[in-house]
């Protein structure tokens, strides 16, 4: 069974650097074709794609938070990082860690955390 | 990137009546990269449908996606009081993946 589950602060302060865990089990990052990716959701947003790490150690990022995100993994205690940095009330958002896998040539979103709300305010 | 439209923004219906929910496509998605998730509040989003007709594991026969280039449809067959969520689309054709704003389905 594939669950994920995020950690990490509810109200950072405006400058102040996030950091967020996704713990998970029922899959290995060390596996072909296994991937995390992060996302977020501004209240009354639309859903959007932050971050991916995949079996390979690959990274990618939104082009648009490139410069403030940072993603790894330590696949000893199934968990990736993410964090992001000089925080802004914008960021408020529910951020969801979920796994990405691959299925024939194509790369499928199948399992979510429940996500976590974060609150940037002074 | 690709935008995707989805409609009606809320739909009210009976339990037992077919579900129609659209998603446009900003450009032409591939069939193969289509997904269909389901999202109630409080639990984690859940995978419906991918490949635009390809139900996930354990998902029930009443849910079935259809489509291609730049329309996508979910059906829902037969509504139960269990369907309440708010449903996405969403693209993985073109980085970055994107997703639709959404369809809330509520059960008279």
């Amino acid at each position: 069974q594939v669950t994920l589950r995020e950690s990490g602060p509810a109200l950072v302060k405006p400058t102040q650097t996030l950091t967020l865990t996704c713990s998970f089990s029922g899959f290995s990052l060390n596996t072909y074709g296994m991937c995390v990716n992060w996302f977020r959701q501004p209240p009354g947003k639309a859903l959007e794609w932050l971050a991916h790490i995949d079996w390979e150690d690959d990274k990618y990022y939104s082009r648009s938070l490139k410069t403030r995100l940072t993603i790894s993994k330590d696949t000893s205690k199934n968990q990736v990082v993410l964090t992001m940095t000089n925080m802004d009330p914008v960021d408020t958002a529910t951020y969801f860690c979920t796994r990405v896998r691959s299925v024939e040539t194509d790369m499928v979103l199948d399992y979510w955390g429940q996500g976590t709300l974060v609150t940037v305010s002074s | 990137e690709i935008v995707l439209t989805q409609s009606p923004g809320t739909l009210s219906l009976y339990p037992g009546e077919r579900a129609t929910l659209s998603c446009r496509a900003s450009q032409s998605v591939s069939s193969r990269c289509l997904a269909w998730y389901q999202h109630k509040p409080g639990q984690a989003p859940r995978l419906l449908v991918y490949g635009t007709s390809n139900r996930a594991a354990g998902i029930p026969d009443r849910f079935s996606g259809s489509g291609s280039g730049t329309d996508f449809t979910l059906t829902i067959s037969r509504l139960e009081p269990e369907d309440s969520a708010v449903y996405y689309c969403q693209q993985y054709d073109k980085s970055p993946r994107t997703f639709g704003l959404g369809t809330k389905v509520e059960i008279k």
